[in-house]
Order: structure tokens, then sequence, then C-alpha cells
């Protein structure tokens, strides 16, 4: 089945590390996305990527960087310049870049926590 | 920047019908996208209107769009335990690539 694969479901890091959390999508879709997800805040875009080796800011990149080396992965790295990065952690990919007609397809997410 | 707003909480029975509301921002919006969130879990695509539609039926779900007042509306009939979770309405803006603007999301709790 074709789907996205957010890993680890569970992460902790302490203070001063990096982290890097995995997306994978066996879609075959073009565009990819990260969001942050905090307590009755919504969903807040970090970065997105519309084809491999290029990818722009969302409204919240500071503290964070992204790779789109292959097609079916996105991997987003939390850096520790990020200073309250605990929050949970949702990539998403569509179908073709620029089209939304079948909108976001998402991953299960990965809870960051700092301690 | 603009915020596609929702109501925070929406508390119903179980059996009764429940009315989650949206308002969003920008008038070119093509699509509108009704997201599912179970504790936990990534979204799940539930169902969409194109903007050209006033309304849109899906077995237990109804989507009302109303352009002028750019107010969109998810109707659950039937309400039932397994439909408490966040609800989240997108919008497609017309500009350039197209990003989803998410809504800050509604948290639905049925009640036995």
């Amino acid at each position: 089945d074709g789907g996205i694969t957010q890993s680890p479901k569970y992460l902790f890091r302490k203070e001063g590390q990096n982290v890097t959390l995995s997306c994978e999508q066996n879609l075959n879709h073009d565009a990819m996305y990260w969001y942050r997800q905090d307590p009755g805040q919504g969903l807040r875009l970090i970065y997105y990527s519309q084809i491999v080796n290029d990818f722009q800011k969302g409204d919240i990149a500071e503290g964070y960087s992204v790779s789109r080396e292959k097609k079916e992965s996105f991997p987003l790295t939390v850096t520790s310049a990020q200073k309250n990065p605990t929050a949970f952690y949702l990539c998403a990919s569509s179908i073709l870049a620029g089209r939304t007609d079948y909108g976001y397809t998402f991953g299960s997410g990965t809870r960051l926590t700092v301690v | 920047g603009e915020d596609v707003e929702q109501s925070l909480f929406l508390s119903v029975r179980e059996g009764d019908s429940s009315v989650i509301n949206c308002t969003y921002t920008d008038s070119s919006s093509t699509y509108l996208y009704w997201y599912k969130q179970e504790p936990g879990a990534g979204l799940q695509l539930l169902t969409y209107i194109f903007s050209n539609m006033d309304m849109k039926q899906d077995q237990r779900l109804t989507v009302l769009l109303n352009k002028k007042d750019k107010h969109l509306s998810l109707r659950i009939a039937d309400t039932q335990t397994g439909d408490s979770a966040i609800y989240f309405c997108a919008e497609a803006p017309d500009t350039g690539f197209q990003k989803l603007v998410f809504g800050t999301g509604t948290r639905l709790l049925v009640s036995p």
C-alpha cells in the first residue's frame, strides 16, 4: 500500500543536540511538506519542496533544515538553534507540485520532546 | 498573515448532528478541504469541495460553501463517539504554487 512513513514516532532530544526526523513516501508525489503542530495553534509550515534538490522556507523555518536528494525522501533536521522544539511534527505530500486537487496526504507524525 | 478561523471546541451528544464552521481568507481559493485528526495521528482527508459548488454530500458528511461570506461548514449527521477528533478546514489559494492554508482546528467531543 502506498503512503507516507514518518519515523520515529517518539523522539527525545537533549539540549544542544541536532536531531533528524525521517519522512518517506512511495506515492510518487512531487511535492513534500513539513508542519509543526502545537496545541491550539493548528499547523504551521516549516519547509516545503516542489522537486528534487529544491526546497523553500515556510512560515517558521528558523532553527530547522531539510534536504531533498530523492523524490521519496524529505528529512527534517531540528537544530540546536531551535529554542522551543517540543512539538508534534507532520510530514505531507501532494501529487503534483502546485496542484491541490487531491489535497495532501499526511504521515502519522513524530512527537519530539526536549529532555 | 491572515488566518483561517475555526472555533476551538464543540461538544455534542451521540446521535445528534454536529456542525463545524470555518471562515477562510482568500476568495480565489479553488478547493476547500476538511481533514480529521485523531489523537496522536496524522491528518486524514475527509472531503473537499470545489469553489464553484455550494454543497457537497458524502454519506454522513455535508459540506456547505458560502463564497460571498467566505464561510465553509461541515455537518456530520448522526454523530458517533468515533467522530471525536480535531477537524481542520484548509483552503488552496490560487496564487502561484498552491500551498494549503490550514485553520486552527476544532476539537469535537461526542458524549454517549
